[in-house]
């Protein structure tokens, strides 16, 4: 089974409009930890948020805000207010483990935003 | 601060030639690791370092691959001989524990884009 499953191929918003992107994962680790990475066409990865298993509250980072939902195992990434910059690939990615002590970062397939002006 | 740097950004070679590729991490970054970019895909992991030591290279194909990171600080990734089907991004990250950040977050450079012929 995907341990990251991305259903959103493309995805096109509306500038200065919110846009959600999908992520469900698959664990029994009752520790883990989910990040959201952009990678724009120059093909750097770029870190935009991060939510663990444990974190009481939904995670914000300016206009990026994670909505975690630990039931039904998905951490979908909002993005408010878009703009032209926010036009890349955007990866869920999965780390399994306690804290810091664990490293392997399991990537979905990814979903292709763009911004139309 | 310097991102990750890695070179050369773009490299094409003909089928069972031999390829290098350099990265060099973030200062004081203590664990580098070596990712795999298909088309349309998200990164796997090839190779982790801890310092100068290789911790798990379950991913890595031994048979072609070659991986070093000399004094714990730059790296090599070498593939000999090339396959077609090594027509990938090579992507390099490092992180640190003791960056102040509670969940380690990866920093990845550019990538080099190889093309197999």
């Amino acid at each position: 089974a995907q341990k990251i499953t991305q259903t959103q191929p493309g995805m096109f918003v509306q500038e200065k409009e919110a846009v959600t992107l999908d992520c469900t994962y698959d664990t029994s680790d009752p520790s883990y930890g989910l990040f959201w990475y952009k990678q724009p066409s120059s093909g750097e990865m770029i870190f935009l948020i991060y939510q663990g298993s444990y974190d009481q509250q939904n995670a914000t980072e300016g206009r990026y805000s994670l909505n975690f939902q630990k039931a039904r195992k998905s951490a979908n990434l909002v993005i408010s207010a878009s703009q032209l910059g926010d036009s890349a690939m955007y990866f869920c990615a999965m780390r399994e483990g306690p804290g810091a002590g664990s490293y392997q970062l399991t990537f979905g397939k990814g979903t292709k935003l763009s911004v139309i002006p | 601060e310097a991102g990750v740097v890695q070179s050369p950004r773009y490299k094409i070679i003909e089928k069972k030639q031999p390829v290098a590729f350099w990265c060099n991490p973030i200062s004081g970054h203590n664990t580098l690791y070596w990712y795999l970019q298909n088309l349309g895909q998200g990164p796997e992991l090839l190779i982790r370092y801890e310092n100068e030591e290789a911790v798990d290279d379950s991913q890595l194909p031994k048979d072609r691959f070659s991986a070093e990171r000399l004094k714990g600080v730059d790296s090599t990734l070498k593939i000999q001989p090339a396959e077609l089907g090594d027509s990938a991004v090579y992507l390099c990250a490092s992180s640190s524990q003791t960056s102040g950040s509670s969940y380690n977050e990866q920093f990845f450079g550019p990538g080099t884009r190889l093309t197999v012929l």
